[in-house]
């Protein structure tokens, strides 16, 4: 079945400091990848988005390319801010899954000043 | 603002009883998953619903059931509650597609005494 595997946190870094969390996957299809957030005290949203190989989603400073040939789906960011510090979950889509979206375990990101 | 609402917010429930969680969707969207999110975990995915039919299970067992509502709004049902169904349950709408982002609510904790 469909799976996602991600680095394992929490991760702390220091204000400005390059983030990557590593995020794989395993699929029968050909799914549709995402990123989403969870910052404290909210619910869960997009960030990125990728749907077929070798695309980049970016959004907020965040990036991801979809790595057909790694299976992989890592998420980076050149400088990151305190702002940032939330859960960040690696997630897939596909047909053959029937849509439904399948998360991986989540990273927490610590950001300090 | 995601347009995605769950009720109620918290709930307290003893073992042995049953509970029923709403959700109602964004506008316009005709897909509705429900996921069960232990502390410190990914969202673990409990059914699909899909023009008023279940489009797809994870792994629970049938204690946990559903119901799509021909406005899109949903419900899900739990009986015989156990100590480890404490946790948060999100409900989350989308189109039925394999890139379609899926919004979430704020999701409803349920904690099992």
């Amino acid at each position: 079945g469909n799976s996602v595997t991600q680095m394992e946190g929490p991760v702390t870094l220091s204000e400005e400091a390059f983030l990557t969390i590593n995020c794989t996957y395993t699929a029968t299809g050909y799914p549709s990848l995402f990123w989403y957030v969870q910052y404290p005290g909210e619910g869960l949203q997009l960030l990125l988005k990728a749907t077929k190989a070798d695309d980049k989603g970016s959004n907020k400073g965040f990036e991801a390319t979809y790595r057909k040939e790694t299976t992989s789906f890592h998420l980076e960011k050149g400088s990151v801010q305190v702002s940032d510090s939330a859960v960040y979950f690696c997630a897939l889509s596909d047909r053959a899954g029937g849509f439904k979206t399948i998360f991986g375990a989540g990273t927490r990101l610590f950001v300090k000043a | 603002e995601t347009g995605v609402t769950q009720s109620p917010t918290h709930l307290i429930k003893t073992r042995g009883q049953q509970v029923t969680l709403r959700c109602s969707s964004q506008s316009g969207h005709n897909t509705v998953s429900w996921y069960q999110q232990a502390l410190g975990q990914g969202p673990q995915f409990i059914f699909q619903y899909y023009r008023e039919e279940e489009n797809g299970r994870g792994n629970f067992p049938p204690r946990f059931s559903g119901l799509q509502f021909p406005n899109y709004s949903s419900e899900l049902n739990e009986t015989a509650l156990q100590l480890d169904d404490s946790a948060l349950y999100l409900c989350a709408s989308s189109l039925f597609s394999v890139d379609s982002e899926a919004f979430f609510g704020q999701g409803t904790r349920l904690t099992v005494v």
